[in-house]
């Protein structure tokens, strides 16, 4: 079974700060992906990145950076310098190779960036 | 081009009534799935359709629940007898095979 854990429920920071949010996995699968979604007010799921299970280079997008590491299983997000615009709600979801390839989301950190 | 649409943006039905939801894919995706958002569960996937092949159902949380896809298009998602549990946003989202999923903007059922 799969599981994804994201033990911050909820962080806030205040605008310019730099911020981490946290994710654990959990499979037996050797290959899988993992994914970031960003839900904001509006409410629609935003795909910010897809990794796969033998990628462990990190990454960076503008002012979001992601941190892979397999020894840890842990699939950690970086925003740096934040923006009010960030605040959201963040998924990391959990995929395997083969089959139906359905998301096992975790269960979100919401981030309030204060102006 | 297009993102996901799914219709209607919000439902409010009654205990005991059938809704119907709709899911119109991005074009040439030939994965769908559905998803359903509680406050209590979190995202939990419901069902997917892979182009001809049959359905996994495996998601499906009773048997008052039904999905097709017709055309390997367009996916409707059928819930019958509807109970107040059943109130949750629905989320579809479409793939290429194998890879990210794309999603739709839900639909908010309320069953009083």
């Amino acid at each position: 079974a799969q599981k994804v854990t994201q033990a911050q429920t909820e962080i806030s920071v205040v605008e310019k700060e730099d911020v981490t949010l946290d994710c654990v996995y959990e499979t037996r699968d050797t290959t899988y992906y993992l994914f970031w979604y960003k839900q904001p007010p509006s409410g629609e799921l935003v795909f910010l990145i897809r990794r796969n299970s033998f990628d462990e280079q990190n990454e960076i997008s503008g002012r979001y950076s992601w941190n892979f590491q397999k020894s840890t299983s842990s699939f950690n997000f970086t925003i740096t310098a934040s923006q009010v615009v960030d605040s959201a709600v963040y998924f990391c979801a959990l995929s395997g190779d083969t089959g139906r390839r359905a998301l096992t989301f975790g269960s979100g950190t919401r981030l309030q960036v204060q102006p | 081009g297009a993102g996901v649409s799914q219709s209607p943006s919000n439902k409010v039905t009654e205990k005991g009534k059938d809704v119907e939801l709709r899911c119109d894919p991005i074009s040439g995706h030939t994965a769908l799935y559905w998803y359903r958002q509680s406050l209590g569960q979190g995202l939990e996937f419901l069902i997917y359709f892979q182009g001809n092949s049959a359905p996994d159902k495996s998601g499906l949380p009773s048997d008052r629940f039904s999905a097709e896809r017709t055309g390997g298009s367009v996916s409707t998602l059928t819930i019958q007898r509807t109970q107040q549990e059943d109130s949750a946003v629905y989320l579809c989202a479409s793939s290429l095979a194998g890879y990210e999923q794309y999603f739709g903007p839900g639909t908010r059922l309320t069953v009083t």
